[in-house]
C-alpha cells in the first residue's frame, strides 16, 4: 500500500540547534518528492523537489535528500522565523497518469528563541 | 514568478447560500487543483483539471462543483454546504499532470488559500 509517513509529529528546537525532519514513503513507481513549509492558516509554500535517489537541494538553512525510501530535510542552525510545519508529499505512479499524490501528515517545528 | 492567487481570503456562508471560490495563475500552467484542509491535517485533493478538463474527481459530494472557463481560472461553486465543511481551500497549479514531463512530476505550487466557515 502506497504511504508517506513523516516524524516527528512535532519538534522543539532551541535557536542554533541543528536538526533533520524524516519524509518515509512507500510508493511504486517514485515521480517526485517535494517539500512545503506552511504557517497556519496559509498555503503550503514550495520548498524543494527531488526526483532521484542521492539528489540534494539547499536554500538558505535548509537541505533536502533523497534515498530510495526516504527523504530528510536538514535544518541548519534554525531561527524562531523557521517555525512552521514541514509537509512532504510524494507522487507516484510509474507511467499512469492517475493522481497518486500523497502528502504526510507533517511535522511542526518550533524554534525558541 | 511562481503566485497563485485565491479570492476571498476569508468567507462565511449559512448553509442554504450559494457561493464561489475562484483561483487565478498565470503561469501558463496547464493542470489546476482544488484541496480541502482540516486544521492540523495534511491538503486533501478534491479536483484535478488538465488542459482545462476535469481528469480526477476524489469522490467529492456534489455540493462542490468545480469550473475551469479558461486555462488560468478555477472556480468552486458551493452549495447547500454543512458545518462540517468548514476548512481551509486550497488551489494550486503545475506545469502539467500528465506525462508530458516524462516520469517526472511538475511541481504544484499553492495559493494562499480561503478560509470557509459554514454556519
Amino acid at each position: 500500500e502506497d504511504q508517506v509517513t513523516q516524524s516527528p509529529e512535532a519538534l522543539r528546537l532551541q535557536e542554533g540547534e541543528s536538526s533533520s525532519l524524516n519524509c518515509s514513503y512507500t510508493v511504486s513507481g517514485l515521480r517526485g518528492l517535494f517539500w512545503y513549509r506552511q504557517d497556519p492558516g496559509k498555503g503550503p509554500e514550495f520548498l524543494f523537489t527531488l526526483y532521484s535517489a542521492g539528489e540534494e537541494k539547499e536554500k538558505e538553512r535548509l537541505k533536502a535528500t533523497l534515498t530510495k525510501k526516504e527523504s530528510f530535510l536538514h535544518i541548519t542552525a534554525p531561527k524562531p522565523e523557521d517555525s512552521a510545519t514541514y509537509l512532504c508529499a510524494v507522487r507516484g505512479g510509474g507511467t499512469n497518469t492517475g493522481n497518486q499524490f500523497y502528502f504526510g501528515t507533517g511535522t511542526s517545528l518550533t524554534v525558541i528563541p | 514568478d511562481t503566485e497563485v492567487t485565491q479570492t476571498p481570503k476569508h468567507l462565511v456562508m449559512g448553509m442554504t447560500n450559494k457561493k464561489s471560490l475562484k483561483c487565478e495563475q498565470h503561469m501558463g500552467h496547464r493542470a489546476m487543483y482544488w484541496y480541502k484542509q482540516k486544521a492540523k491535517k495534511p491538503p486533501e485533493l478534491m479536483f484535478v483539471y488538465s488542459y482545462e478538463k476535469l481528469s480526477i474527481n476524489e469522490s467529492v459530494p456534489s455540493r462542490f462543483s468545480p469550473e475551469c472557463p479558461n486555462s488560468s481560472l478555477l472556480n468552486l461553486h458551493l452549495h447547500a454546504l454543512q458545518p462540517e465543511d468548514s476548512a481551509l481551500y486550497l488551489c494550486a497549479s503545475s506545469q502539467d499532470h500528465g506525462l508530458a514531463g516524462g516520469l517526472r512530476t511538475d511541481t504544484q505550487y499553492f495559493g494562499p488559500g480561503t478560509r470557509l466557515t459554514v454556519l
